[in-house]
């Protein structure tokens, strides 16, 4: 079964902190993407990658940073947590042309910083 | 920035009752796909509907495509209880990476 997997479900983080959250797929996708989820907002890009060590800014990329030093892992980074980047992270993968065929999602990260 | 818009935002129905989402959308498309998601999970991917379709069916979902009017519908028959969820649109541009997604109807079955 193919999939998506994102490190934890629900994390707890103090305002300031360094947070990683990682995402790995076992379904050789080139594409890897990264949003956030919010009640009332949908989900909102913050950034993806179509090739290793490859990035490019979604919709709301500040505050945030990614890594893709290997094709199966995308790591999502916030440098210096604050409150309002509680939220629900979602981590998607897809072929080049995913547009066209589709995104897997992993199970989602619950974030709270408190 | 959002292009595809579902309508309505909430919807409730008894089992075994159809539900039926729309989604409307500004620009040119490749295809247009639906979503569901379970509360608090990820997005699973439902059917994918390309610009020279008009409908297309998959087990109880039948989506629609009108390329005129920059719509399509999602089409739910013999609604079950599993089947509460929230359902997103997504759009994929040519030339684009990436799907632009809608902010989702959430659909409510009760038994």
């Amino acid at each position: 079964d193919v999939k998506v997997t994102q490190s934890s479900r629900y994390l707890v983080k103090r305002t300031g902190e360094k947070v990683f959250l990682e995402c790995v797929q076992d379904m050789d996708h080139e594409n890897m993407f990264w949003y956030r989820q919010d009640p009332g907002l949908g989900l909102r890009l913050i950034y993806f990658s179509y090739d290793v060590k490859m990035k490019e800014k979604g919709d709301i990329p500040e505050g945030y940073s990614v890594s893709r030093e290997k094709k199966e892992r995308f790591s999502l980074i916030l440098e210096s947590a604050s409150t309002n980047q509680t939220s629900m992270y979602l981590c998607a993968s897809s072929f080049p042309q995913g547009t066209r065929r589709g995104y897997t999602f992993g199970s989602g990260t619950r974030l709270t910083v408190v | 920035s959002q292009q595809g818009e579902e309508d309505p935002q909430a919807l409730s129905i008894q089992e075994g009752e159809n539900a039926t989402m729309n989604c409307s959308y500004k620009t040119s498309i490749n295809n247009l796909q639906w979503y569901r998601q379970n509360s608090g999970r990820g997005l699973v991917h439902l059917i994918l509907i390309r610009s020279n379709e008009r409908e297309k069916h998959s087990g109880r979902l039948r989506v629609t495509l009108d390329t005129s009017k920059k719509s399509s519908s999602l089409l739910i028959t013999a609604s079950r209880a599993a089947d509460t969820a929230s359902y997103f649109c997504a759009t994929g541009v040519q030339g684009a990476q990436k799907l632009v997604f809608g902010q989702g109807t959430r659909l409510t079955i009760n038994p």
